[in-house]
């Protein structure tokens, strides 16, 4: 099975600092998606990667940035965080046809 | 972009009842429509999927069905039990099954 894991289950963090989070998959997958997911709006795209310094914006990606610098690790970055990036954050990671396989989340809450 | 949109937002049905879930979508290139299950404080975990060129498909108890030329397409699972409880996500993509944009989700409440 592949696996995706994310570093911190949860986080607390304060406004203005800068915050990573980190996203490891082991089945050397190309393409890799950072998501949040917060209640009434589904999972929205917030980066992807096709492969190693890749990256591509995803629906809302203003208040954050990416680093891909080995192919199994994509990292989402909150340059300087806000009580609105208070949210559950979704990695994934996908080979040909057969799904997204998600990381199990991190909580991240702003204050 | 591509747009998708989920109804209904929530759905309680009893024990051994048929629930459908319906997603629409915007973009006619859209060519992979898979279905995600999130059980309560776990990753969602794909359930089902179906491409443009097939009509349905089904597995044991849940079915997709897609619709083309109207731009929508169906969860429907039959003989509901309690651990069908979840919150059930539709999603499509252009690009190869990459790049996928989800519905806003339908929590289903399965009562004994």
């Amino acid at each position: 099975d592949v696996k995706v894991t994310q570093s911190s289950r949860y986080l607390v963090k304060r406004t203005g600092e800068k915050v990573f989070l980190e996203c490891v998959q082991d089945m050397d997958h190309e393409n890799m998606f950072w998501y949040r997911q917060d209640p009434g709006l589904g999972l929205r795209l917030i980066y992807f990667s096709y492969d190693v310094k890749m990256k591509e914006k995803g629906d809302i990606p203003e208040g954050y940035s990416v680093s891909r610098e080995k192919k199994e690790r994509f990292s989402l970055i909150l340059e300087s965080a806000s009580t609105n990036q208070t949210s559950m954050y979704l990695c994934a990671s996908i080979e040909g046809a057969y799904g997204y396989t998600f990381g199990s989340g991190t909580r991240l809450t702003v204050v | 972009g591509e747009n998708v949109e989920q109804h209904p937002s929530t759905l309680s049905v009893q024990e051994g009842d048929s629930a459908v879930i319906k997603c629409t979508y915007s973009d006619s290139a859209s060519n992979y429509f898979p279905w995600y299950k999130q059980e309560l404080g776990k990753r969602p975990q794909l359930i089902i999927d179906i491409r443009s060129n097939v009509g349905e498909k089904k597995d044991q108890r849940i079915a997709v069905t897609l619709n083309k030329t109207a731009k929508h397409f169906s969860l429907h699972i039959t003989e509901t039990q309690p651990e069908d409880s979840a919150v059930y996500f539709c999603a499509a993509s252009t690009t190869g099954f990459q790049k996928l944009v989800f519905g806003t989700g339908t929590r289903l409440l399965v009562s004994p």
